[in-house]
């Protein structure tokens, strides 16, 4: 099956430093990408759409400068959180879907494991 | 219904007992259904995708149903395993046929 993978699994970093989560699809290439966040006790959010080769499409209130999407190539995304503070502390974990699927609402993603990113 | 649903919030079944959870979603502009199932530390699974009002589908002793009119899904478990023990989660497409909307999720947990 589709497989994803997302590195770091678990990241613990001071407040105003940078963090680069990486989500690459191991078996199949993956022209759009999902970003979702997750709050404790709150469900999957959607932050971005990573689409290779072009710019990301973020959520409402979703800070563009803040959480930066790069989808250089067919298999990899990467979310970097800039500037970190704690109240950037969440679950990070991205989401692919096979190529020429990703518009069709019955086509399933095929998740990561995730991101504890922990902002001191 | 604005947002998707899930309810209860958490279930705590002994080995062998059946069990079902619902999803609750707009029933305006529907797209599609999914099921995933989270257990911890791994990643999200999808076990269906749902699309036409009425449909039931089933994967070994899990199975669910869909009505689009309504705005709601169930999934079943079949004699509960403690292999069963996760979160499942439904999302449904609300806005654009990409983007899933998620439910916060029901936690199951099976135990001997």
């Amino acid at each position: 099956g589709a497989v994803v993978s997302q590195h770091p699994s678990r990241v613990i970093c001071k407040s105003g430093t940078s963090v680069k989560i990486e989500c690459r699809s191991l078996d199949f290439q993956a022209t759009t990408m999902f970003w979702y966040r997750q709050f404790p006790k709150q469900s999957l959010m959607l932050m971005a759409t990573s689409n290779e080769g072009s710019k990301a499409t973020y959520e409402q209130g979703v800070e563009k400068d803040k959480f930066l999407i790069n989808h250089a190539s067919l298999t990899l995304s990467t979310l970097t959180v800039t500037s970190a503070h704690p109240e950037d502390s969440s679950f990070y974990i991205c989401s692919a879907s096979l190529p020429g699927l990703a518009d069709l609402s019955y086509n399933e993603q095929f998740f990561g494991p995730g991101t504890r990113l922990t902002v001191l | 219904i604005l947002n998707v649903e899930q309810s209860p919030q958490s279930l705590h079944v002994q080995e062998g007992d059946s069990t079902n959870f619902t999803c609750s979603f707009p029933s305006s502009n529907f797209y599609a259904l999914h099921w995933y199932r989270w257990e911890t530390a791994k990643s999200p699974e999808a076990l269906f995708v749902m699309t036409l009002n009425g449909d039931e589908k089933k994967k070994g002793r899990i199975s669910a149903t869909l009505n689009t009119k309504e705005g709601y899904s169930y999934l079943y478990i079949k004699g509960s395993q403690p292999e069963d023990s996760a979160t499942y989660l439904c999302a449904s497409p609300t806005g654009t046929a990409s983007k899933l909307t998620f439910g916060t999720g029901t936690r199951l947990q099976v135990t001997l």
